[in-house]
């Protein structure tokens, strides 16, 4: 799982309340994502960052802001929950080493927005 | 914009069959491709990594094949189990995209005992 945990691992909350998410990695990886997970869609990328401070936009932001204040943490705030952003939530890392070419992922966040 | 599709969207077989899953992709300007396995309610596995110069990767009883220039990839199962039940996602890196996937919508199969 190359090091990678998310938490909470579930989250039930109200619309129009704040929500955020972490994402944790214990091996200096530069680069993270976070990606959101739908019937119908599949996987698609939120935001992601390639190093500390150094973030970008995915294909569906809107709503989502990110913050990587230090290496091992990205999180990922829904500033006003939505239910259109009740969903799976996957954090990914990009490996190094030999591994410098694949996405790991962390075990994901199910979170409803009733 | 880079779209990939995957074909079947669901496969049933019976244990043991050889079997092939596709995935294609519009733009085949990518860096790499990867196949994952995901099991209901869990996350992603890294299955197999195809770079933009090779032709095929093999694991086990996995054999990946890449034609960049048709779009098109293949993830060949050996002998199937019922452990290889699961959902299969292929996903790409296009050239020039700060390594982000792109993924597509993932084939489910069940093999049967």
């Amino acid at each position: 799982d190359a090091g990678i945990t998310q938490s909470p691992r579930h989250k039930v909350t109200e619309t129009g309340t704040p929500v955020t998410l972490r994402c944790h990695q214990t091996e200096n990886h530069r680069y993270m994502y976070w990606y959101r997970q739908d019937p119908g869609h599949g996987l698609r990328l939120i935001h992601y960052s390639y190093g500390v401070k150094d973030t970008d936009k995915g294909e569906v932001s809107d709503g989502y802001s990110v913050s990587r204040s230090k290496t091992e943490d990205f999180l990922l705030t829904l500033e006003s929950a939505t239910s259109s952003q009740t969903s799976v939530y996957f954090c990914a890392i990009r490996g190094q080493a030999s591994s410098y070419n694949e996405q790991f992922f962390g075990p994901g966040t199910r979170l409803t927005v009733l | 914009k880079q779209e990939v599709t995957q074909i079947p969207a669901a496969l049933s077989v019976p244990e043991g069959e050889n079997l092939v899953l596709n995935c294609s992709f519009t733009d085949s300007a990518i860096y790499n491709l990867q196949w994952f396995r995901q099991d209901p309610g869990k996350g992603l596995t890294s299955l197999l990594l195809i770079q933009s110069s090779q032709r095929e990767q093999t694991s086990g009883r996995l054999n990946a094949s890449l034609d960049k220039s048709s779009g098109r990839s293949t993830l060949y199962i050996a002998a199937s189990q019922p452990g290889d039940s699961a959902t299969y996602l292929c996903a790409v890196v296009s050239g020039g995209s700060n390594y982000k996937l792109t993924f597509g919508k993932g084939t489910l199969l069940t093999v049967n005992p």
